[in-house]
């Protein structure tokens, strides 16, 4: 079965350019996060929505990133008017449910965003 | 305000010996803990986990300690095997939220 797909796997970008970037989860799983690691960094969570809603937003570290999901699947995380400080990979993960043993989320490739 | 702790950047150990990661968390409501190995341009993978009902769980090589009363768990590695070298993150998760809380990684370098 395939596993959490992520596109592009690369982005350059120019400061205060848009960007989006795609999740594409495991099939039937219904919890699906954003992480972002910086150089140098441990991960650090963005959201986290379950089925279509994001009970937990709290990550989100400004006004210019926006993320949905449709459809119960895929999601997209959205970046506007990129800054250099958004430069990082961008990790999304997915699992069965939110609790018990469905703790375990299964992390794509990344997208590794660069802000020139 | 780290949650989670790794406090080795980095660790090498010779092929056959193990190997031991460790990790301190101050957040009293976490309620489970994974480790997670990373390689170089691919994302996390899911490694092994223990629910703070438990003290230890092993899983072939890979055996992860949890002290609650010190707030630290380790994973143990043994025999260590070159491909073993990677980045290992330490997570925990617990309270009202479903977000992972990740260290910052430990550099792990097996040596033939």
């Amino acid at each position: 079965g395939a596993g959490v797909s992520q596109s592009p796997s690369n982005k350059v970008t120019e400061k205060g350019k848009d960007v989006e970037l795609r999740c594409d989860p495991i099939s039937g799983h219904t919890a699906l996060y954003w992480y972002r690691q910086s150089l140098g960094q441990g991960l650090e969570f963005l959201i986290y929505f379950q089925g279509n809603s994001a009970p937990d937003k709290s990550g989100l570290p400004s006004d210019r990133f926006s993320a949905e999901r449709t459809g119960g699947s895929v999601s997209t995380l959205t970046i506007q008017r990129t800054q250099q400080e958004d430069s990082a990979v961008y990790l999304c993960a997915s699992s069965l449910a939110g609790g018990g043993s469905s703790y375990e989320q299964y992390f794509g490739p990344g997208t590794r965003l660069t802000v020139t | 305000d780290q949650q989670v702790k790794q406090n080795s950047p980095s660790l090498s150990v010779q092929e056959g010996r193990i190997s031991i990661l460790n990790c301190d968390y101050t957040n009293s409501m976490f309620d489970y803990f994974l480790w997670y190995k990373k390689y170089p341009a691919e994302g996390p993978t899911f490694l092994i986990s223990i629910s703070s009902i438990k003290d230890k769980n092993e899983d072939g090589r890979f055996t992860v300690f949890l002290n609650k009363s010190a707030k630290h768990l380790s994973l143990h590695i043994v025999p260590s095997q070159p491909g073993d070298s990677a980045v290992y993150f330490c997570a925990a998760i617990g309270g009202a939220t479903n977000k992972l809380i990740f260290g910052t990684g430990t550099l792990l370098a097996v040596q033939p």
